[in-house]
């Protein structure tokens, strides 16, 4: 089985401030790792993936994360944060299959709040 | 809008009553999944259809819990004698498989707005 920690429920930061939110994962398998954000009232938006490869991935609206196998991380950064970028984030995993059913593990989420 | 639509966006009941929602996929995804998601809470699984076929069910779908998807296009969740534990936001998402150059699989999902409900 999986799990996911996000030791952060929330993280306050300045606008124009950089920022991390940190994922940590638990798998007996190799995994796939996500992150998607919410915006209040609404449903979850791909931010970024990892399936393979290079372990610095980049994804919508400024966010990367990088894929530390060894720490069993995937934290997600952006160099400046904007008002905007005020939401819930949450880390997901799924397993490495080669067919067949892979449903997602969420994380508990962490709250971005980007204040002026 | 190609995306995924949940209706209900919002759904008050009274404590008992049965509710129905409703999930219309994307049109070309032929898997389904249901996630329903507390306050202060991630989304948890549960429930996937591939096509028509209920393949999976979590053990939070309590024999209240019914999931249906009779053409393998939209889907519906229905919730009997509901509780006030029952409260939260059920969310839906679609993929289709896509096979990448490793051998393996990867289901990308894509997520619906939800329906929030609250049973009083």
């Amino acid at each position: 089985a999986q799990s996911v920690t996000q030791l952060d429920s929330q993280v306050p930061v300045f606008e124009e401030a950089p920022v991390e939110l940190r994922c940590n994962y638990s798998s007996s398998v190799s995994v796939y790792l996500f992150w998607y954000v919410q915006y209040p009232n609404q449903g979850l938006q791909l931010l970024l993936k990892y399936l393979s490869g290079s372990t610095l991935v980049k994804g919508i609206n400024g966010f990367e994360a990088e894929f530390n196998k060894s720490q069993t991380s995937f934290h997600l950064r952006k160099p400046s944060v904007h008002i905007s970028d005020t939401a819930e984030y949450f880390c997901a995993v799924t397993r490495r299959l080669n067919t067949g059913f892979q449903k997602l593990v969420f994380g508990t989420g962490t709250r971005l709040l980007v204040s002026p | 809008d190609t995306g995924v639509s949940q209706d209900p966006r919002h759904k008050i009941t009274k404590r008992g009553q049965n509710v129905t929602f409703r999930c219309d996929p994307i049109s070309e995804h032929n898997r389904l999944y249901w996630y329903r998601q507390t306050l202060g809470q991630g989304p948890e699984f549960l429930t996937y259809f591939q096509n028509e076929a209920q393949l999976e069910k979590s053990r939070l779908l309590s024999d209240r819990f019914s999931a249906e998807r009779p053409k393998g296009s939209f889907s519906t969740l229905e919730i009997q004698r509901t509780e006030q534990g029952d409260s939260a936001m059920y969310l839906c998402a679609s993929s289709f498989q896509v096979k990448l150059t490793s051998g393996s699989s990867y289901n990308e999902q894509f997520f619906g707005p939800g329906t929030r409900l609250t049973v009083l």
